[in-house]
């Protein structure tokens, strides 16, 4: 069974506009958690992270959120550019049982559209 | 930094071979990682070691699946015999400690 969720396999939005992925978990232990951005043909990199003693993290146009109570984090693109056209996994990991251990989602594919 | 090299890039094999997939983690990561990458599951952890030694092979799928790393700058990944519903793109990783993992560009495994 799968401990992190992407629900949305794809995504389209508009150049200039905010795009929003999420990401679900269900292990209560998870307190670290990455972004990663995938192009094809390439294997994924690290974006941004999060643990949870914030509910917030920004880097540039990158933000995540992340909602203890409801297991959920999403990860705010603003504002969209084609480049960012992508498939995007979210991973978790529990810091004080086995940091290094990452559990990933499917992924979301985002296409942003010119 | 060359980052973590996996060979090779593309594998086309008939059911019942064996393959081997290769991979150079980056100097000085403590963690090796060998994650499979399908449509259905998304990115699964097969299994990953710490300072060469396996320590949670829990997904590796099957006993036909076998990984090693014989030394701080080379891991293999073995199936044997090879399956077409192995068909996915196979990636190494690697990390320091207590940071995400660092990946390779993959191996596309195609069992015809």
């Amino acid at each position: 069974d799968q401990q992190v969720k992407q629900n949305s396999p794809s995504l389209s939005v508009q150049e200039g506009r905010i795009s929003i992925l999420n990401c679900d978990y269900t292990n209560s232990m998870f307190d670290y958690f990455l972004w990663y951005k995938k192009y094809p043909a390439e294997g994924p990199t690290f974006l941004i992270s999060i643990s949870s003693i914030k509910d917030k993290n920004e880097d540039g146009r990158f933000t995540v959120f992340l909602n203890k109570s409801a297991k959920h984090l999403s990860l705010h693109i603003v504002p969209s550019q084609p480049g960012d056209s992508a498939v995007y996994f979210c991973a978790a990991s529990a810091i004080g049982y086995n940091f290094n251990k990452f559990y990933f989602g499917s992924g979301t594919k985002l296409n942003v559209k010119p | 930094d060359a980052g973590v090299i996996q060979s090779p890039r593309h594998e086309v094999t008939e059911m019942g071979q064996e393959v081997t997939l290769r991979c150079k983690p980056i100097s000085g990561h403590d963690y090796l990682f060998w994650y499979r990458q399908t449509m259905m599951r998304g990115l699964e952890l097969l299994i990953y070691f710490n300072n060469n030694v396996p320590i949670d092979d829990s997904g590796m799928p099957e006993d036909r699946f076998s990984a090693k790393m014989p030394n701080a700058s080379f891991s293999t990944l073995k199936i044997q015999p090879s399956e077409p519903r192995d068909s996915a793109v196979y990636f190494c990783a690697s990390s320091p400690r207590r940071e995400g993992p660092h990946f390779g560009n993959g191996t596309r495994l195609t069992v015809t």
